[in-house]
């Protein structure tokens, strides 16, 4: 079946640590994004690439990095410079040339100790 | 201005009402408009699309109202199932990317 996974589900770290989550997808979309979502807001988008090396900040890029060097794969580094790690993080993908609907993965639940 | 704006409820029904939501936009350039369904602690999932001239997938109808820069979504007969936070998304910002509001919460209820 096609789809997106993410891992792990729930991630535990310590301050200070850098932490890389996965996504990979197997639905041959080009674009892929990465969104943080905290309690009570709305997704608000970190990172996003439209096709394979090359990726653009989003709205909340600080302390975040990314890299798409396979079509399928935009692991996400939540490194030590971000003040407020915890939250729940999405990865999606979409096809190009479809209508934007965007797919989600089942998500990550990064908590910073 | 938010960029998509949703009354954040929660709504509160009996099972079998009617219930409907709003949800407003700043872009008067936007291109694609979706409803997502998000329950608790999992990811968003699609819902509809909304289209200008409205649509309606069984008990959920969809508009767009352009001149005003809205999107509806109306719920028949409610079921205890429906309980979930409902996500308005314009893609308001050029290329693929898309705006989400902060969605309007849902419980149907005996």
């Amino acid at each position: 079946d096609g789809g997106i996974t993410q891992s792990p589900k729930y991630l535990f770290r310590k301050e200070g640590q850098n932490v890389t989550l996965s996504c990979e997808q197997n639905l041959n979309h080009d674009a892929m994004y990465w969104y943080r979502q905290d309690p009570g807001q709305g997704l608000r988008l970190i990172y996003y690439s439209q096709i394979v090396n090359d990726f653009q900040k989003g709205d909340i890029a600080e302390g975040y990095s990314v890299s798409r060097e396979k079509k399928e794969s935009f692991p996400l580094t939540v490194t030590s410079a971000q003040k407020n790690p915890t939250a729940f993080y999405l990865c999606a993908s979409t096809s190009i040339a479809g209508d934007n609907e965007q797919f989600f993965g089942p998500g990550t639940r990064l908590t910073v100790l | 201005r938010k960029e998509v704006e949703q009354d954040p409820g929660p709504f509160n029904v009996p099972e079998g009402a009617t219930v409907a939501f709003n949800c407003t936009y700043s872009n008067s350039a936007s291109q694609s408009f979706f409803w997502y369904r998000q329950d608790c602690r999992k990811e968003p999932k699609l819902l509809m699309s909304v289209y200008s001239s409205g649509n309606e997938d069984g008990r959920f109808t969809a508009q767009l109202n352009r001149a005003s820069q809205y999107i509806s979504l109306l719920i028949r007969d409610s079921k205890l199932s429906d309980s979930a936070t409902y996500l308005c998304v314009v893609n308001g910002r050029g290329g693929n990317k898309l705006t989400f509001g902060t969605g309007t919460q849902l419980k149907v209820e005996l």
